[in-house]
């Protein structure tokens, strides 16, 4: 079986530029998150969906919004990027949302962004 | 608000050897799970073993154990017979109990392990 993939696995934008990241989970898995890992750092939590409704919002800018489709899989897209947003960005799919027991998060291998 | 400290930025240890990484966490909840994720240089974050905060027996996998302290709010990890594969970054995680999938991540602790 296919794990969580992302896409593009690099990428390169200038300051005041728009990205969109994209996630496919894991089939079966209905609950997305996303992660902003910068250099050195444990990663962040920036957005949780699941069955298309966002159902959590870490302390990011109203520049980073994020959608699910119908099939699961998540964009996530980023607004008049700054310097500070090149990070890797990590999407972790679940096959429920917050569940008891084993709802363990499988990780995909991230997008690498670089904002020159 | 939940915290995770991870005090140890970078560790070492001889191949076949112990080493044992800290993680200290504050929370007021008293539900919760703790984690331990590997990332290789390759960048995936592999889950190395899961705690729950209810159960107090420790967890293990294979050669990896936990050491949880609930009272003392401490959960470390112990790598038994250590391999030159477990060099990589190691991140301590807290996910409360309900309705949520956030983790909430320490700053991690990098692995050396020399032959």
């Amino acid at each position: 079986d296919a794990g969580v993939t992302q896409s593009p696995t690099h990428l390169i934008k200038t300051r005041g530029q728009q990205v969109t990241l994209r996630c496919s989970p894991i089939s079966g898995h209905k609950s997305v998150s996303w992660y902003q890992q910068v250099l050195g750092q444990g990663p962040q939590f920036i957005f949780q969906y699941y069955e298309k409704e966002e159902r959590g919002r870490g302390n990011f800018p109203d520049r980073f919004s994020a959608r699910q489709f119908p099939n699961y899989s998540s964009e996530l897209n980023v607004n008049a990027l700054l310097l500070g947003d090149s990070a890797l960005y990590l999407c972790a799919s679940s096959p429920t949302l917050g569940a008891r027991g084993p709802n363990e998060q499988f990780f995909g291998p991230g997008t690498r962004l670089t904002v020159l | 608000a939940q915290t995770v400290t991870q005090s140890q930025p970078e560790m070492s240890v001889q191949e076949a050897e112990t080493v044992t990484l800290s993680c200290t966490y504050d929370t007021s909840e008293s539900d919760y799970y703790l984690f331990w994720y590997k990332q290789p240089p390759s960048r995936q974050m592999i889950l190395v073993i899961r705690q729950e905060a209810y159960k107090q027996q420790n967890a293990t996998e294979n050669r990896f154990s936990v050491n949880f302290q609930k009272a003392a709010k401490s959960f470390s990890l112990k790598i038994s017979d250590s391999q030159l594969g477990d060099a990589a970054m190691y991140f301590c995680a807290y996910r409360s109990a309900i309705n949520t999938d956030k983790l909430i991540f320490g700053t991690g602790t990098r692995l050396q392990v020399f032959p």
